[in-house]
């Protein structure tokens, strides 16, 4: 099984902030990644897929880089909305599978 | 609007079978592959498993987890698809989310129903 492993699990900032969460797979996935958002107490919202490209209607300010093994999800300017636990997942192989998430807190 | 809504969740005891039911609308759904997906109390997200498209002949993946125990299935006519859960344990409690998966991965998810093993 492909490990997806992500950093940090949990990270405080303020608004406005820029914040770069990264995800490393235990081989390589191509660009077979996605990215996903999850509110408490809410389902997932896919953000991105194919590594960098923004899902229908997921602002500019989400954005995704890397190919390979390593993996960038930043957000240009932290808003109040987008805190939140972050996922990876790569799509690459069977099983799916997701990193452990990356927790954004308000400092 | 794409939609997925689930159902079918419950309390069940150790050992027992739930089916639970996925009723998507908005789009066409006999041409997308639909997943399921489980979050466990406090924990992070775990892929249960696909149902492929027509197609593809309805072929199905399974995690291991649940290889032998879970079946996913589909029915065009109704637009929607399955999971149903034989032998569950303690560790299947979660929030059961059904997925489409659109041109890469899951795209649209449902707001997950809920699913605990207890005695």
């Amino acid at each position: 099984d492909i490990q997806m492993t992500q950093s940090p699990s949990s990270l405080s900032a303020s608004v406005g902030d820029r914040v770069t969460i990264t995800c490393r797979a235990s081989q390589g996935i191509s660009s077979n990644l996605a990215w996903f958002q999850q509110k408490p107490g809410k389902a997932p919202k896919s953000l991105i897929f194919a590594a960098s490209s923004l899902q229908s209607g997921v602002p500019s300010k989400f954005s995704g880089s890397g190919s390979g093994t390593d993996f960038t999800l930043t957000i240009s300017s932290l808003q109040p909305e987008d805190f939140a636990t972050y996922y990876c997942q790569q799509y690459k192989t069977y099983p799916l599978t997701f990193g452990g998430g990356t927790k954004v807190e308000i400092k | 609007e794409d939609q997925v809504v689930e159902s079918g969740g419950g309390l069940v005891q150790p050992g027992g079978s739930l089916r639970l039911s996925c009723v998507a609308s908005g789009f066409t759904f006999s041409d997308h592959y639909m997943d399921w997906v489980r979050q466990a109390p406090g924990k992070g997200l775990e892929w249960v498993g696909r149902n492929r498209d027509k197609a593809n002949r309805y072929t199905t993946e399974y995690a291991a987890s649940v290889k032998g125990r879970f079946t996913i299935s589909r029915d065009d006519s109704k637009n929607s698809v399955y999971l149903q859960m034989n032998s569950l344990k303690a560790e299947d409690t979660a929030v059961y989310y059904c997925t489409k998966t659109g041109t890469h991965t899951f795209d649209i998810w449902g707001q997950g129903t809920v699913v605990t093993v207890s005695s």
